[in-house]
């Protein structure tokens, strides 16, 4: 079984200040990573994913993530940030079972609310 | 500028109605899922489709009934719901092969209130 453990729940920030969104893990199986936010009354939009390769990973709207193994970490960072990236984001594993059985199993951390204020 | 498209975006319904929601997808994926999401809380997994078989069931009860008619569309059949089924369901697609299968892709949700 998988965990994710988002550790901040809201975090407002300043327009074109950096913000670092934190996310951690747990599983007995390796695990690929997911970021999604999710903007008032709408579904989920895919910002960026680990499935291999590079650690440093970079997704839309200039965010970036990078998979530590060692700490099980996943958190998501951007430079600056602006008023439209006000959302909720979500941090998501899904586990790598062989054969693809594990297709849709994505288990998701509590959310992070990211209020950006002018 | 989500490729997977749900229908009805919101839907209000008795407890004694039977309603559909229908969601499509233009990627070519072959795997299909339904995920609800309460009020403030991450979406659930509720069911998997593959290659337009049931694969996945998460113990949903028989008020939910799913349906894929091909491998563009997929159905969930509500009847009989309670009050604290109101929630947004979400439909998600994925290749369905590989890794990359692995990448799930969501569309907008479809708002359901039960009165």
């Amino acid at each position: 079984a998988q965990s994710v453990t988002q550790l901040d729940s809201q975090v407002p920030v300043f327009e074109e200040a950096p913000v670092e969104l934190r996310c951690n893990y747990s599983s007995s199986v390796s695990v690929y990573l997911f970021w999604y936010v999710q903007y008032p009354n709408q579904g989920l939009q895919l910002l960026l994913k680990y499935l291999s390769g590079s650690t440093l990973v970079k997704g839309i709207n200039g965010f970036e993530a990078e998979f530590n193994k060692s700490q099980t970490s996943f958190h998501l960072r951007k430079p600056s940030v602006h008023i439209s990236d006000t959302a909720e984001y979500f941090c998501a594993v899904s586990p790598q079972y062989a054969g693809g059985t594990s297709y849709g199993k994505l288990t998701f951390g509590q959310g992070t609310i990211l209020t950006v204020h002018p | 500028d989500t490729e997977v498209t749900q229908t009805p975006k919101h839907l209000v319904m008795g407890m004694t109605n039977k309603k559909s929601l229908k969601c499509e997808q233009h990627m070519g994926h072959r795997a299909m899922y339904w995920y609800k999401q309460k009020a403030k809380k991450p979406p659930e997994l509720m069911f998997v489709y593959s290659y337009e078989k049931l694969s996945i069931n998460e113990s949903v009860p028989s008020r939910f009934s799913p349906e894929c008619p091909n491998s563009s569309l997929l159905n969930l059949h509500l009847h009989a719901l309670q009050p604290e089924d109101s929630a947004l369901y979400l439909c998600a697609s994925s290749t369905g092969q590989g890794v990359a299968g692995n990448t799930i892709y969501f569309g907008e949700g479809s708002w359901l209130t039960v009165v």
